[in-house]
């Protein structure tokens, strides 16, 4: 199983501000990452996928970058929706598909 | 536009089976592009992935639970069901049916608004 491992556990940041969340994949899983954001009481939405590129309507302040077993979400300008819980997870080589325990960013 | 739906009992007896059922609109089961699977959130806590069936009706299951596990296709219903058997607390959770695809679109791309199931006797 891959394990994937999320730091931090908790990223505070002031609206206007750059957001850099890191995944970690205990083995290379190539380009096969993706990207949610969830917010409280919702089902998780997904932002990135194949490691950069985004899903439809997200908007350009969501970018995704890395391969093999580092990878990085970046929030280029925080706004005050995307305070949120952000999770990473690996499609590399399943069964089992894998998230990371997530990263809070919330307002400093 | 794709809409997934949970339906199934809030409230289960330990030892009993949980089941659920996803309803799918806007788009077709039987689709060779996409799988079906369920995933899990208990209480404060992050995601799990529970299994996936895609449109043969091959299915992928977390080792974890592979004992306890059943997912199924009702194609003429377009629904995809779980059953979990021999719950116990640690079975409760928000359970989301969502859709994913296949090699480099392997995020879950739409997800059901998810239903919290509480195992309590």
């Amino acid at each position: 199983e891959i394990v994937m491992t999320q730091s931090p556990a908790t990223l505070s940041v002031s609206p206007g501000e750059r957001a850099t969340l890191s995944c970690r994949a205990s083995q290379s899983v190539s380009n096969n990452l993706a990207w949610y954001q969830q917010k409280p009481g919702q089902a998780p939405r997904l932002l990135i996928y194949g490691a950069s590129t985004r899903a439809t309507d997200i908007p350009v302040r969501f970018s995704g970058s890395g391969s093999g077993t580092e990878f990085t979400l970046t929030i280029s300008s925080l706004q005050s929706e995307d305070f949120a819980v952000y999770y990473c997870q690996q499609y590399n080589d399943w069964p089992p598909l894998t998230f990371g325990g997530g990263t809070k960013v919330e307002i400093e | 536009q794709l809409q997934l739906q949970e339906s199934g009992p809030e409230l289960v007896k330990p030892s009993e089976t949980l089941s659920l059922t996803c309803t799918v609109s806007g788009g077709s089961i039987t689709s060779n592009s996409h799988y079906w699977g369920w995933i899990r959130q208990p209480p404060g806590k992050g995601l799990e992935w529970i299994g996936s069936i895609y449109y043969s009706g091959s299915t992928y299951y977390i080792p974890s639970l592979k004992s306890r596990v059943t997912i199924s296709l009702d194609t003429s219903k377009n629904q995809f069901s779980l059953k979990l058997s021999s719950v116990t607390a640690t079975d409760t959770a928000v359970y989301y049916c969502a859709r994913h695809g296949r090699a480099i679109y392997g995020g879950f791309d739409s997800w059901g608004l998810g239903t919290l199931v509480t195992v309590s006797s």
